[in-house]
């Protein structure tokens, strides 16, 4: 059974960089698949930030593109996000992410999340 | 990029059938997904490709879409289907191709 766990700091100073990792147990990485971030404010809706393929290709959304980089290391079986520059607007819950079936057009299955707070 | 509007509240009373739209320019030319999101948890897909459930989804959900509005619908509605819901798309030739709708509150009555 795949199971995705994140993990992180839950506090972060603004200005700089949130890093969250994915640990994904049950399915090699590197085999398929999209992988995705997703978060979302407290008491909002949610946001896509950004997948990356299994080979490495990414795509984000526009409207974060110059502050995110999302990675992915084969060797721990997991993925990454960074988002720098932060602000209190990016206190979140962040969701990590997969998709159905290599399309990257929905995702069935998704981490419990993990609060971050941009705070000084 | 594409927007998703959905009604930010639903009410229905038990027993009877919620319908949740969700609309967007040409939307029905578009695979549109739903999810589930109690208090508290990570969202669950409920219905996927405008009509499709997961296994595990009761069949009292179900989906459409046509024209500019998708609609999910929930029939014989539980207490326990009180959550929020969002539409998705996926729009292959955006540079923003995963669009969430802002989300829509069911209340059970």
């Amino acid at each position: 059974q795949v199971q995705l766990q994140e993990s992180g700091p839950g506090l972060v100073k603004p200005s700089e960089t949130l890093s969250l990792t994915c640990a994904v147990s049950g399915y090699s990485i590197s085999s398929g698949y999209y992988w995705g971030w997703i978060r979302q404010p407290p008491g909002k809706g949610l946001e896509w930030i950004g997948s990356i393929y299994h080979s490495g290709s990414t795509y984000y959304n526009p409207s974060l593109k110059s502050r995110v980089t999302i990675s992915v290391d084969t060797s721990k079986n997991q993925f990454s996000l960074k988002l720098s520059s932060v602000t209190a607007a990016d206190t979140a819950v962040y969701y990590c992410a997969r998709d159905a079936n290599g399309s990257g057009s929905y995702y069935p299955l998704w981490g419990q999340g993990t609060l971050v707070t941009v705070s000084s | 990029s594409y927007v998703l509007t959905q009604p930010p509240s639903v009410s229905v009373a038990p027993g009877k059938t919620a319908r949740i739209t969700c609309g967007g320019n040409n939307i029905g030319s578009k695979s549109v997904h739903w999810y589930q999101q109690k208090p508290g948890q990570a969202p669950v897909l409920v219905i996927y490709y405008d009509s499709d459930r997961p296994s595990g989804i009761p069949e009292r959900f179900s989906g459409s879409n046509s024209g500019n509005t998708a609609t999910l619908t929930i029939s014989r509605v539980e207490a326990g289907d009180e959550a929020d819901y969002y539409c998705q798309v996926w729009d292959s030739s955006s540079d923003h191709p995963v669009v969430f709708g802002g989300g829509t509150k069911l209340t059970v009555l």
